[in-house]
């Protein structure tokens, strides 16, 4: 069974671009999560889409925002980039929603923004 | 607030030694599980082990055991006889029911002696 594929793996843009991130879930996942991983704040939460509902929403301004597909692949976009938005974004699906559903992660995509 | 604290930013142990990566957390909920991720240089994240916060028992996987304390809230990972396949980030993480986010740590740098 093939895993959380994420692409691209790498990207870079410059200040006040925009920019969207794939993510196609392992297949039968619903749920997929966003976290973005920077060495100075670490792993802190996005957003989690289940049946292409947002459930939950981290604390990041409405320049980063999120959808899911009907075939449960979500994509993520952040607008006017800064640079503060460089960081390794991850995406982890799961079976469902819920507190006791393991996450699996992709490779992530390496954002650097110039 | 909602927090984990894992206090030792790097660790190193012999090869085939026994290592314990401690992690501490602090949430009002009394349901919610615990995970230990470890993230190798190729950045993907691993699941190693879930615990269920009222299961009293510790998990185990096989080289790979935590200690539980929930009074305490405390949720250490026991690595034993090390590998060199272990060298990796080692972020641990909390999830509630009442928000599905997970919660990290800053994570623990395990180097693994040959």
């Amino acid at each position: 069974k093939a895993g959380v594929t994420q692409t691209p793996r790498y990207l870079i843009k410059t200040r006040g671009q925009q920019v969207t991130l794939s993510c196609s879930p392992i297949s039968g996942h619903r749920s997929v999560s966003w976290y973005q991983q920077t060495p100075g704040q670490g792993l802190q939460f996005l957003f989690e889409y289940f049946s292409e509902t947002q459930r939950n929403k981290g604390n990041f301004p409405g320049r980063f925002s999120g959808r899911q597909f009907s075939n449960s692949r979500s994509e993520m976009n952040v607008s006017t980039l800064e640079l503060g938005d460089s960081a390794l974004y991850l995406c982890a699906s799961s079976l469902s929603t819920g507190t006791n559903q393991p996450q699996h992660f992709g490779d992530g995509t390496r954002l650097s923004i110039l | 607030a909602q927090t984990v604290t894992q206090s030792q930013p790097e660790m190193s142990v012999q090869e085939a030694e026994t290592v314990t990566l401690s992690c501490t957390y602090d949430t009002s909920e009394s349901d919610y599980y615990l995970f230990w991720y470890k993230q190798p240089p190729s950045r993907q994240m691993i699941l190693v082990i879930r615990q269920e916060a009222y299961k009293q028992q510790n998990a185990t996987e096989n080289r790979f055991s935590v200690n539980f304390q929930k009074a305490a809230k405390s949720f250490s990972l026991k690595i034993s006889d090390s590998q060199l396949g272990d060298a990796a980030m080692y972020f641990c993480a909390y999830r509630v029911n009442s928000n599905y986010q997970l919660i990290w740590g800053a994570g623990t740098k395990l180097i693994i002696k040959p």
